[in-house]
């Protein structure tokens, strides 16, 4: 079965700082994997993607997520935090074979502190 | 182009009342997907769609129904709410199931059963 971890419900980073957001995984096979992004009363927004290829991926607003096979996580990272970075993050997953749809994680809240 | 709108934006019910969730894209995607977001839970598959005219069920679809009108569109129907199908419900659609393909979210509705 298919899950995704988000160990951290809320992780605090002063505004210029790195950020980093923690997600591990559990599939059968390769996985895709992605994040996705929360503002207030608002619709989910994706944010980048890891298929296969280079580990290192890049997506939206300066956002990037390293896949790392061994460790089974998906960590998503910004060299430097904005205020309105502050979001409900979520991380999910689908195995390539057989899945039906993406297991979320239950979201970590990012507040970036001025 | 719109993307993914869902009406109503918000809803009052009592225990027993139905109502139907509307779900529209304009992107011209095959599959679409309802799932509903409880706090700690991240988000929970309850229907999708893989193309126009077939529907599935996914992790939570116990007192739902769907209806894949036709490729645009994609109804959720409660026949008999209860207090625990209070929620947000967010509809989601993407190219194709399955596979690395990103799915785009609509706004929500925020359902509130008493």
């Amino acid at each position: 079965a298919q899950s995704v971890a988000q160990p951290e419900d809320q992780v605090n980073v002063a505004e210029g700082n790195p950020l980093t957001v923690k997600c591990t995984y559990s599939v059968s096979g390769n996985p895709y994997l992605f994040w996705y992004v929360q503002y207030p009363n608002r619709g989910l927004q994706f944010l980048l993607k890891y298929i296969t290829g280079d580990n290192l991926v890049k997506g939206s607003y300066g956002f990037e997520a390293e896949f790392n096979k061994s460790q089974t996580s998906f960590h998503l990272k910004k060299p430097s935090a904005l205020v309105s970075d502050s979001a409900l993050y979520f991380c999910a997953v689908r195995a390539p074979i057989g899945a039906n749809n993406l297991f979320f994680g239950t979201g970590t809240r990012l507040t970036v502190i001025p | 182009n719109a993307g993914v709108t869902q009406t109503p934006k918000f809803q009052v019910l009592k225990t027993g009342q139905s109502m139907t969730l509307q779900c529209a894209q304009d992107m011209n995607h095959n599959s679409m997907y309802w799932y509903r977001q409880d706090p700690g839970m991240g988000l929970r598959l309850i229907y999708y769609s893989a193309s126009e005219g077939t529907t599935d069920k996914g992790e939570v679809p116990n007192g739902y129904n769907v209806s894949r009108l036709n490729k645009r569109e994609f109804s959720l129907r409660l026949e008999s709410a209860a207090p625990s199908q209070t929620s947000v419900y967010f509809c989601a659609s993407s190219v194709m199931r399955g596979g690395g393909e990103t799915q785009y979210f609509g706004p929500g509705t925020r359902l509130l059963v008493l």
